[in-house]
């Protein structure tokens, strides 16, 4: 069965840094991945997706993650971060074929201090 | 509405009560989903509805209910809950064709006393 871990549960960075969200996959193959935040209260929003091809994509609010097949990773990253980022993101796994079955990372909570 | 809604938003219960919650996606998908969003637990999926047969029930306690009459619309009736069942519970759907995303509801907070 396939499997997300990230690393990191929370994270504190300043406004107008950069930011990396590390998440790690298991997987026999290279799987469906994708990043959502979730604002408190709130649902899961999608950032972004990679399904196959280009290993760089770009999401919403300025975002973009990188597929790394030799580390089994999609880290996600913003060049600059606003205080409206704060929010809880999730990375998650979803396998080929059929409904999507995702697997969910258990998040990271991201703080934006001035 | 557009996108994927929920109501209602919030929802507090007594252990003997019963209560649906309701799902609607204006989205013309084929799968819908229903997760619970306990704090510091990753997300659980709980149903998976495709085409509108159940096709994923992963070991949910009974007193927990999906109901999904159409493919628009989605419904977790519930009875008897326990206050372990407190949560966020969240529905989703997507298309049923493999490559594709899952679109989020806000949730229901769900209290049981």
């Amino acid at each position: 069965a396939q499997s997300v871990t990230q690393p990191d549960i929370h994270i504190t960075v300043s406004e107008g840094a950069s930011l990396e969200l590390r998440c790690n996959y298991s997987y026999g193959a290279t799987p469906y991945l994708f990043w959502y935040v979730q604002s408190p209260g709130q649902g899961l929003q999608l950032l972004l997706k990679y399904f196959s091809g280009d290993t760089l994509v770009q999401g919403i609010k300025g975002f973009e993650a990188e597929f790394k097949r030799s580390q089994s990773s999609f880290n996600l990253r913003k060049p600059s971060v606003h205080w409206s980022d704060a929010a809880e993101y999730f990375c998650a796994v979803g396998l080929p074929g059929g409904y999507q079955k995702v697997t969910f990372g258990t998040g990271t909570k991201l703080q934006v201090i001035p | 509405e557009t996108g994927v809604t929920q109501t209602p938003r919030h929802l507090v219960m007594g252990m003997t009560n019963k209560k649906s919650l309701k799902c609607e996606q204006h989205l013309g998908h084929n799968a819908m989903y229903w997760y619970k969003q306990s704090a510091k637990k990753p997300l659980e999926l709980m149903f998976v509805y495709s085409l509108e047969e159940r096709v994923e029930n992963n070991s949910v306690p009974s007193r927990f209910s999906p109901e999904c009459p159409n493919s628009s619309h989605l419904f977790l009736h519930l009875h008897t809950l326990q206050p372990e069942d407190s949560a966020l519970y969240l529905c989703a759907s997507s298309q049923d064709s493999g490559r594709r995303e899952q679109y989020f509801g806000p949730g229901t907070r769900l209290t049981v006393t």
